[in-house]
Formats: C-alpha cells, structure tokens, sequence
C-alpha cells in the first residue's frame, strides 16, 4: 500500500516564529488532507490539496504531486497551534492513509 | 450545523468484555469511516459504509470485530472478547459520497481502554 512519511517528526517553536511541516507520499494521489489534532483529540480539517497551493489564514499548504510531496506552512504561530499535525492521503477503497504526523508545541 | 459525534466519549470495560461505539454522521452524508489511533500514531482506517452496506472491511484486525450501519445513518462498531490491546481512540468520520475527491471530516473519538 501507499506510504506516507512526515518531517519533522517533532518541532518546538517560538510564539511568532514561522514553519514548515513535510509530507512525502509513495505513489500518485486524487486526495490528500491536512488536518491539527488538538490537545483534545479532535482532529481538524486544515486543507483538501491533492495539487496546487490553497491559503486560509496564517496556514498555507502546497502539494506537488508530480514529486509526490506535499508542505505545510504556519506563520507567525500562534500557542494554540500546537498540537499534532497530519497528513493523510486516500488509497483505492476510498482509505485515509495517514502519515505518523508532526508533534508541534509552540511555546509564549 | 453540527459535526459528527461520537458516544460514549470514554470507555472504561474488562477483558474479556462485549462493547459497543456509536457514530452519529454529518446530516446528509452518506459514506462513513471508522478509523483506530493507538498511543502516538496516526490514525488506521477499519471498515466505511456507503449507504447500509460495508464497502470495504479489509482494515478490521479480526472476527472479534464488527460494524453496522442498518439505516445508513448512525454506525455501531462492535467489539466481541475484548483484549488489553484493542485500547485506543476509535475515530469515525463521514462525508458527502464515498469518490475519491471528498473530505472526510471526524468526530471526537471513543477512547477505550481495556483493563
């Protein structure tokens, strides 16, 4: 099946400062997602970006699916955006497959 | 409008023990998922529905696990003989249609823990 891996695994940043997060994928996709799983758990949809460059806020996302890559911008973080941060892609069964996700924790 | 829910929130049982979890989906939504999030990991899909019928169960780990959807709408998942290791964060999530270019949005989770 379709792997996907994240970088880094673990990130701590300053209040303010900007970052990018890293998703590589193993084969071509019709569907990937960005989400934040909260300190609660609930994880949020951030971007639907199988191709292309979306922007919603301090977040941006760019997928490059001829390189099977996909980034994940955060600027000028805030503490509530820690938490952990997913990429999921579906396989054929319409199958999220998620990658082992980006712990972020953004100190004041 | 709201989101998907899931009861209960917590789930505390024995080994040994029958459970169940339901998933209330998004309105309207027709294609539901359940997923498995152990410790640290990211979440392993189960089985989803398109309507009352499982599309696809290949993620269920065992015959000790089941999942129904006799109306199309809310979902139970079953799990028969609970083991220490089935503990986790069952996740269910919904979207409009099951194609291959939908979001799938979650629900907050079951956290089971078996003892």
């Amino acid at each position: 099946g379709i792997q996907v891996e994240q970088s880094p695994p673990d990130l701590i940043l300053q209040e303010g400062a900007n970052s990018t997060l890293r998703c590589n994928f193993s084969d071509s996709v019709n569907n990937l997602q960005w989400f934040h799983q909260n300190p609660w758990g609930q994880l949020i949809n951030l971007f639907y970006i199988p191709s292309g460059t979306k922007q919603n806020g301090r977040l941006s996302a760019t997928t490059v699916a001829t390189e099977r890559y996909s980034l994940l911008y955060i600027s000028s973080s805030q503490t509530t955006d820690s938490g952990v941060y997913f990429c999921a892609v579906m396989e054929y069964g319409n199958k999220l497959v998620f990658g082992a996700g980006t712990i972020l924790r953004v100190k004041s | 409008g709201a989101g998907v829910s899931q009861t209960p929130s917590n789930k505390v049982t024995e080994k040994g023990k029958y459970v169940e979890l339901r998933c209330d989906p998004i309105s309207g939504h027709t294609a539901l998922y359940w997923y498995r999030q152990s410790l640290g990991q990211g979440p392993e899909f189960l089985i989803y529905f398109q309507g009352t019928g499982a599309a696809d169960d290949s993620g269920l780990p065992n015959d000790r696990f089941f999942a129904v959807r006799p109306e199309g709408s809310v979902s139970t998942l079953k799990i028969q003989r609970t083991e220490r290791g089935d503990s986790a964060v069952y996740l269910c999530a919904s979207s409009v249609t099951a194609g291959l270019a939908e979001t799938q949005y979650f629900g907050p989770g079951t956290r089971l823990l078996v003892l």
